[in-house]
C-alpha cells in the first residue's frame, strides 16, 4: 500500500481559474503535514504547512482531514508561475524524516 | 534569506568509487538530512542527523552509506562504492527543530551520475 498517494495528473487548467489537489496518507501516526511545490529538475520548496484547523496563505487553503487521512490543497485565481508539480508529505513528527507523495503536475495555461 | 547549498551540483563516477557530497545547511538548524529522488520517482528519505548522531534512517540507507558533520558547517554523505542504481538526485534538508518543528528547507541538490 503506498503511504502517501496523489493523483499524477497532469492537470491544465487556464490562467485565474481554481484548482484543487488531494492527497490520502496511510500512516494513522502522521502528525505533520504539508504541500511543497518541485519545479523540474529543482529541489522540492516548502508551499505551506497544513493544520488541524485548515489554513490559508494568500491564494492558498489547505485541509486535513485526520479521521479520512485526507489533506487537500486550493489555489485560487491561478498564474502561470503556478505551473509546477505539488508534492504531498507527512511525517511522524519531530525530527523525523518526510514521506514524500508522487506530486501532481499542474500546468496553467495562457 | 538563508538557504542550504550543496556541491558539486553534479557528480560523474565510475561503478566501485568512493563519492562524497557535500552541504551546508542553515546557519541556526539543529537537523540535517538527506533525500533522494530517482528521476520520474518521487522523493526517498535517507537519514536524518541530530547532535552529532544519526536520529532515523530509512532502508535505503545501508552500509555502504555513511553521513558526517565533520565541521560546524558541513554535512557530508559518502557512498563507500557507488552502484548504477545510486544514480539520482540527493538533497540535503535542514530543520530548526523550533516551533515549526519539522519544517525541513532543501537545497539545490548533487545530480550523481554512475557509469
Amino acid at each position: 500500500r503506498k503511504e502517501v498517494e496523489q493523483d499524477p495528473g497532469p492537470f491544465n487548467v487556464p490562467e485565474g481559474a481554481t484548482v484543487a489537489f488531494n492527497c490520502t496518507y496511510s500512516n494513522s501516526a502522521s502528525q505533520s503535514f504539508f504541500w511543497y511545490r518541485q519545479d523540474c529538475r529543482k529541489e522540492p520548496k516548502l508551499l505551506m504547512s497544513v493544520y488541524s484547523s485548515g489554513n490559508e496563505d494568500g491564494r492558498f487553503t489547505a485541509q486535513l482531514n485526520r479521521a479520512s487521512q485526507y489533506i487537500s490543497l486550493l489555489i485560487r485565481d491561478s498564474k502561470l508561475s503556478d505551473s509546477a508539480t505539488y508534492l504531498c508529505v507527512v511525517s511522524r513528527g519531530g525530527a523525523d524524516g518526510l514521506t514524500f507523495g508522487k506530486g501532481t503536475h499542474l500546468i496553467i495555461q495562457p | 534569506e538563508p538557504e542550504v547549498t550543496q556541491t558539486p551540483s553534479h557528480q560523474v563516477t565510475q561503478m566501485g568509487q568512493e563519492v562524497i557530497l557535500r552541504c551546508v545547511p542553515i546557519s541556526n538548524h539543529l537537523y540535517f538530512y538527506w533525500y533522494r529522488q530517482i528521476l520520474g520517482q518521487k522523493v526517498e528519505f535517507l537519514v536524518s542527523f541530530y547532535n552529532n548522531e544519526i536520529s532515523e534512517k530509512s532502508e535505503i540507507f545501508d552500509d555502504q552509506f555513511s553521513v558526517e558533520r565533520p565541521d560546524g558547517s558541513n554535512f557530508t554523505l559518502k557512498i563507500r562504492s557507488t552502484k548504477l542504481e545510486d544514480s539520482a538526485m540527493y538533497f540535503c534538508a535542514s530543520g530548526s527543530g523550533g516551533m515549526n518543528y519539522n519544517e525541513q528547507f532543501f537545497g539545490p541538490g548533487t545530480r550523481l551520475t554512475v557509469l
